[in-house]
């Protein structure tokens, strides 16, 4: 099985602070994600990455950056977190090869910008 | 933004009850059609993933249809059941088909 895996399930930061996000998948997929979901507005697409090195702009990416350095890792950064930036993020992970692009999904991690 | 329309926003129906609801999206430049289901406390998980014009996707009691002409793609539930109560997410794939964005959902709430 695909497996998907965010670093943390609950982070508390406050304002200003630099956040990283990690995810970590291990299918050797060559696209990664990263959304947030708030009550709705259902899943908003931040930032997306098809290849080592390579990120392109989701629908909202104001205040984030993100990170490729290996296949099987994409970082999201909050440079410096606002209180509007709590939500619960969702990283996941596809390949085009044979699954037509599915998504498989991490368990999430709920951030709180006190 | 690829304009992505599910409705109704929410549901909820009577244990044994059937349901369905809809995801619009653009016809033009179509690659594929993602459903998700969304419970609670868990990961969104693939339910479904459609290509041609004219599919019907079953698992269970849960079956999916798909006009790319249209635009426009079909959940039905069949015999709801209260572990059926979830967001169901559509994403469809266009021609920047590594940009995958959803719906804002369905969420459906299934009354024992």
């Amino acid at each position: 099985d695909v497996k998907v895996t965010q670093s943390s399930r609950y982070l508390v930061k406050r304002t200003g602070e630099k956040v990283f996000l990690e995810c970590v998948q291990d299918m050797d997929h060559e696209n990664m994600f990263w959304y947030r979901q708030d009550p709705g507005l259902g899943l908003r697409l931040i930032y997306f990455s098809y290849d080592v090195k390579m990120k392109e702009k989701g629908d909202i990416p104001e205040g984030y950056s993100v990170s490729r350095e290996k296949k099987e890792r994409f970082s999201l950064i909050l440079e410096s977190a606002s209180t509007n930036q709590t939500s619960m993020y969702l990283c996941a992970s596809s390949t085009l090869w044979g699954l037509l692009g599915k998504l498989f999904f991490g368990s999430g991690t709920q951030l709180s910008v006190l | 933004i690829l304009n992505v329309e599910q409705s109704p926003q929410s549901l909820h129906v009577q244990e044994g009850d059937s349901t369905n609801f809809t995801c619009s999206f653009p016809s033009s430049n179509f690659y594929a059609l993602h459903w998700y289901r969304w419970e609670t406390a868990k990961s969104p998980e693939a339910l479904f993933v459609m290509t041609l014009n004219g599919d019907e996707k079953k698992k269970g009691r849960i079956s999916a249809t798909l006009n790319t002409k249209e635009g426009y793609s079909y959940l039905y539930i069949k015999g709801s059941q209260p572990e059926d109560s979830a967001t169901y997410l559509c994403a469809p794939l266009g021609g920047g088909y590594q940009k995958v964005t959803f719906g804002t959902g369905t969420k459906l709430q299934v009354i024992p």
